[in-house]
């Protein structure tokens, strides 16, 4: 199974920063990695698909890059409402993946 | 609008069955596979299963394989997940979720609020 590991598994930060969380795949994934938001209590929710595709109503602030083993999500200008936990995921083999999750908390 | 509501979970004894469905409305059903990812309390996503866009291909975590098996009704726009011999382990929140591209692979896209089960004698 390819691991994803995610870091920090926590971070705070306060508003207007800008925080990035990194996601190493174990093996070359290319670009089929997806990220997600879970606020507390909610179901996940699509953020960027395909390593930096934004997906449609997510704001402009959230921004995927890398390919290969190595990504980053990057928030710019944290608002209290990214307040969540951030999930990374592969999907280039079977079975799908998660990393471990990152929780971001405003200072 | 895209809908999809979960719903058949609740608490169970350890070794007996349980049947989650999944109800979906406001696209085609027929052009997506849907997954199942589980999420037990206080942990992180963990992917399920996933059957395709028409039910021809099934695919299980290891952890399930052998005790869960996915089904879908193109005609009722339901996708089912059963769950045998059930373990303590296996209490998680169940969320279904439809591909977000036409076919069976690309992101999740989770449009419920999953349901509850809770493994315990």
């Amino acid at each position: 199974d390819i691991q994803m590991t995610q870091s920090p598994s926590s971070l705070s930060a306060s508003v207007g920063d800008r925080v990035t969380i990194t996601c190493q795949a174990s093996q070359d994934i290319r670009n089929f990695l997806n990220w997600y938001q879970q606020r507390p209590g909610k179901a996940p929710n699509l953020l960027i698909y395909d390593a930096s595709y934004l997906e449609t109503g997510v704001p402009s602030r959230f921004i995927g890059r890398g390919s290969g083993t190595d990504f980053t999500l990057t928030i710019n200008n944290l608002q209290p409402e990214d307040i969540a936990t951030y999930y990374c995921q592969q999907y280039d083999n079977l079975p799908w993946t998660f990393g471990q999750g990152t929780r971001v908390e405003i200072k | 609008q895209v809908q999809v509501v979960e719903s058949g979970g609740g608490v169970v004894q350890p070794g007996r069955s349980l049947r989650l469905s999944c109800a979906a409305s406001g696209f085609v059903f027929s052009s997506y596979g849907f997954h199942w990812v589980r999420q037990a309390p206080g942990k992180g996503l963990e992917w399920v299963a996933l059957i395709s866009h028409d039910g021809s291909k099934r695919y299980f975590a290891d952890s399930v394989k052998g005790r869960f098996t996915v089904s879908r009704d193109n005609s009722e726009n339901t996708v089912h997940l059963q769950i045998d011999t059930l373990r303590p382990e296996d209490t998680a929140v169940y969320y279904c979720a439809k591909t977000r591209n036409f076919g069976d692979y690309g992101a999740f896209d989770f449009r419920g609020q999953g349901t509850r089960v809770t493994v315990s004698s």
